[in-house]
């Protein structure tokens, strides 16, 4: 099925570091979500994004929705250990949930080096 | 509280044998869902749910069958697998309120 273009698809970091990544779409959404799935779980909701240009923080992590309403981005500052694990990203392009697909990104895997 | 609670947690079936996966949510959501995952890959859609009525069959094979049978249960009975369906299977829900979708834990599937 379809995709969206996540970036990066992996990255190594050392603990402290901030991180960004990205998602981008040919087509237009309106609700991006940021999920962090850890081995062996599901994926946990982190942030999820209604509006053209808004901000969102929870925490360290902050995600923007984009203003062309395509793309969004997440960012983590000062990383830990326990922000290792796969980051998608999901776009939702209907107004219910019930009657149309939800389209996730193909992850980012984020490592921290010792 | 965004609890999906999903059971059993790891499963190993036969080819021929017939098994379900349960899921179970109270937190008033009215669409319920069934994904796949592969590892390393994004959690692809199967079912969706809609106030208790499938509405949305993402062309999978009639070995996999949905099951709602209330607003809080989602079942997925299983028969006749193949190896290759062995996989993380997920269940979600979502509000009517506001446009999110929560998953459980997931069902690691072993088809033998």
């Amino acid at each position: 099925g379809q995709q969206l273009n996540q970036s990066p698809q992996s990255m190594f970091i050392q603990e402290g570091e901030d991180v960004s990544m990205n998602c981008t779409s040919s087509s237009i959404f309106n609700t991006w979500l940021w999920y962090k799935q850890d081995p062996g779980e599901g994926p946990v909701l982190l942030i999820a994004l209604y509006k053209a240009g808004e901000l969102t923080s929870n925490g360290r992590l902050t995600a923007q929705f984009g203003i062309t309403r395509k793309d969004s981005f997440l960012n983590i500052s000062a990383s830990i250990p326990s922000d290792v694990g796969i980051y998608f990203c999901a776009g939702h392009s209907g107004t219910n949930f019930g009657n149309e697909k939800l389209t996730f990104g193909t992850g980012t895997r984020l490592t921290i080096i010792p | 509280d965004t609890e999906v609670t999903q059971t059993p947690k790891h499963l190993v079936m036969g080819m021929t044998n017939k098994k379900s996966l349960k899921c179970e949510q109270h937190m008033g959501h009215r669409a319920m869902y069934w994904y796949k995952q592969k590892a390393k890959k994004p959690p692809e859609l199967m079912f969706v749910y809609s106030y208790e009525k499938l509405s949305i069959n993402e062309s999978v094979p009639s070995r996999f069958s949905p099951e709602c049978p209330n607003s809080s249960l989602l079942n997925l009975h299983l028969h006749a697998l193949q190896p290759e369906d062995s996989a993380l299977y997920l269940c979600a829900s979502s509000p009517q309120t506001r446009n999110t979708i929560y998953f459980g834990e997931g069902s690691w599937l072993t088809v033998v």
